[in-house]
């Protein structure tokens, strides 16, 4: 069953602008993890952000983490065409489990 | 270091054959798991192998699915008696440990079209 839920399902935004996406999962997670898949291609691994943690960053993007809430949000700062794709929040619960992936928000960044 | 090595990248099967999709690792990784994406979704995990060892398959339909991770060589994710419903991308990831722990790395995926 899916675990995350991106919003929204699609975002178009103009090159220079931030952009934000945001999920929500339903269980108590060990980490969340965002991951970004160009068309047709594999998922790349952006961020891992544990659930004792709050904030974390990595050039041009800043992962937040609500456990009380149950949510993370992805900021893209400064966007570039280059950042057109897909973007995945997937959780992992605890122990051996494997990553739950949602269904992802697909970013348009025009030029 | 090479990626995680998904063939083959398509593969175009008719109703009722089988299909073979394969994967090898990130070199020093143990840990391998399978996901399919159906268009516009996102990816839903199928089974999570060690070496010669299922972890959790619980995303694995119960029919005509299985996978195997063995000693030597790459996780095969086979396919029997295919549908068109088969019809989707299958993923692989790996990892040096489980997925708790750190991230996972992903190949390219096989695309697997049932006419």
């Amino acid at each position: 069953s899916q675990q995350g839920e991106e919003d929204p399902q699609a975002l178009s935004i103009q090159e220079g602008e931030n952009a934000t996406m945001n999920c929500s999962y339903k269980t108590s997670i060990n980490n969340l993890q965002w991951y970004r898949q160009n068309s047709g291609r594999g998922l790349v691994h952006l961020i891992l952000i544990r659930s004792n943690e709050r904030e974390k960053h990595s050039g041009r993007l800043r992962v937040t983490l609500d456990t009380s809430k149950k949510s993370s949000s992805l900021l893209i700062t400064a966007s570039r065409a280059a950042d057109t794709a897909s973007y995945f929040c997937a959780t992992v619960q605890s122990g051996n489990t494997p990553l739950v992936f949602g269904k992802g928000t697909r970013l348009s960044v025009i030029a | 270091n090479a990626g995680v090595m998904q063939n083959p990248r398509h593969l175009v099967r008719r109703r009722g054959q089988e299909a073979r999709l394969r994967c090898s690792p990130m070199k020093g990784h143990s840990h391998v798991y399978w996901y399919r994406q159906l268009p516009e979704e996102g990816l839903k995990f199928m089974v999570y192998l060690q070496k010669e060892n299922i972890i959790d398959e619980s995303g694995m339909p119960k029919e005509r699915f299985s996978a195997e991770f063995p000693k030597e060589g790459p996780s095969i994710l086979r396919i029997q008696q295919v549908v068109r419903g088969d019809s989707a991308a299958y993923f692989c990831a790996s990892s040096p440990n489980s997925q708790v722990n750190t991230e996972a790395f992903f190949g390219q995926g096989t695309r697997l079209t049932v006419v």
